[in-house]
């Protein structure tokens, strides 16, 4: 079965620290993964990777794909109240999408 | 567990002609979203309802429509249809409008 685990489900850190948001998937037929920021209504795109190792980087954010171990992350450094949202990893299969269930990032001042 | 459903996953039609893509909360939810994502574009919010009333409209055009019905299921219908619409149009489902929002598989619109 296609599907696609976020983890942490919830994080709360401070200004300043750094987070990891995990994304590990499991599908049949792999194309592109996607990252989302999602604040209220609809999500704002962050990165597409397609290629294993390549570091895709905007401004304190940073993203990289491992398709061998199946699985994504995205870098947050120096975090801001401003980057509280909720992160979605999608897979697209080219049939279809897949999404996680995103992770809650919570940022303090 | 079961997921939010979205149906067709591809469709194709061709320009003037209607379209309609249905949506399948995750049961007990009782509020649905749909967004449309343009190729390399950031997904837009289209309309919301929540208990079947529209709850909150977002750039969804005169020549689109929707509703939810009793079962909560939702329906977007799209007529005279553009070149321009050919897009992933994402179904979302939480339980409330403040809870977490659980996206569909998307459907894939090709207008020719």
């Amino acid at each position: 079965e296609d599907k696609v685990v976020q983890s942490p489900l919830s994080l709360v850190v401070h200004e300043g620290d750094t987070v990891t948001l995990n994304c590990s998937y499991e599908v049949t037929n792999f194309r592109s993964l996607l990252w989302y920021k999602q604040e209220k209504k609809a999500p704002t795109f962050l990165f597409m990777l397609t290629s294993s190792g390549i570091e895709k980087k905007s401004g304190r954010l940073s993203s990289i794909l491992d398709k061998k171990e199946l699985f994504s992350i995205l870098n947050i450094t120096a975090t801001q109240t401003g980057d509280s949202a909720i992160y979605l990893c999608a897979v697209d299969t080219g049939n279809q999408f897949y999404f996680g269930t995103g992770t809650s990032l919570t940022v303090i001042p | 567990a079961a997921g939010v459903i979205q149906s067709p996953r591809h469709l194709i039609k061709e320009k003037r002609e209607t379209a309609t893509l249905k949506c399948y909360p995750i049961p007990r939810h009782d509020t649905v979203y749909w967004y449309q994502q343009g190729p390399g574009q950031d997904p837009q919010f289209l309309i919301s309802f929540y208990e079947k009333m529209q709850s909150d409209k977002g750039s969804i055009p005169d020549r689109f429509s929707a509703q939810q019905f009793s079962d909560y299921h939702s329906e977007l219908n799209m007529s005279s249809l553009e070149l321009g619409d050919s897009a992933l149009y994402f179904c979302a489902s939480s339980l409330g409008s403040v809870n977490e929002q659980f996206f569909g598989p998307g459907t894939r619109l090709t207008v020719l």
